[in-house]
């Protein structure tokens, strides 16, 4: 059972980044799925949610309307779009499984937003 | 919105039994998460729904939750255990909610 992200990097402010987390060892399409960011030496943020079928999502206010989280349970993948960035969205960003808890989490792929 | 708090720091002699709480209103009517983050690492589920052990994880730790208050508890605490403890609970908005983390010392 493993979560891999990737497609960190770094962004100037007002840029967009796209965030995946490719799912393996396990049935991506009966979980929910959770993005969790943690800015340096800061502690855990909820971003983002989305239900196994990808027909509901729901947002932390401070990325509302600029993220959009998705899945492609065909591959097995689920995405992060984050556009018009900000300073403040500098972080690691996980992906996390649920299911009672938070049971699988990936390594994490740091963005930073800086000129 | 809704809050939850936690001590900074709790300390605690190696061996001994180490207590993190974690605070907020009517907390008793949610189940919360526990979570242990070593530094440079992702965090690990502890404790789920209040007051059950994650395969692998040590009968060592448990979890309660009661009135406006969840505990973490570590008993005989080792060195391992150091690090980051983190409670979540789902809210009705918008979704998710940390604690703000407690840092465990054992001397």
């Amino acid at each position: 059972v493993q979560l891999v992200e990737s497609g960190g990097g770094l962004v100037q402010p007002g840029g967009s980044l796209r965030l995946s987390c490719a799912a393996s060892g396990f049935t991506f399409n009966n979980y929910w799925m959770h993005w969790v960011r943690q800015a340096p030496g800061k502690g855990l943020v909820w971003v983002s949610r989305i239900n196994s079928d990808g027909s509901s999502t729901s947002y932390a206010d401070s990325v509302k309307g600029r993220f959009t989280i998705s899945r492609d349970n065909a591959k097995n993948t689920l995405y992060v779009q984050m556009s018009s960035l900000r300073p403040e969205d500098t972080a690691v960003y996980y992906c996390a499984r649920s299911s009672g808890g938070m049971d699988v989490w990936g390594q994490g792929t740091t963005v930073t937003v800086s000129s | 919105s809704y809050e939850l708090t936690q001590p900074l720091s709790v300390s605690v002699a190696l061996g001994q039994t180490a207590r993190i709480t974690c605070g907020g209103d009517n907390i008793r009517s949610k189940n919360v998460h526990w979570f242990h983050q070593k530094p440079g690492q992702a965090p690990v589920l502890v404790i789920y729904r209040d007051t059950n052990r994650p395969s692998g994880i040590p009968e060592r730790f448990s979890g309660s939750n009661s009135g406006n208050t969840a505990t973490l508890t570590i008993s005989r605490a080792q060195t391992g255990d150091e690090g980051d403890y983190y409670c979540q609970v789902w809210d009705s908005s918008p979704g998710v909610v940390f604690g703000g983390g407690t840092k465990l010392t054992v001397l």
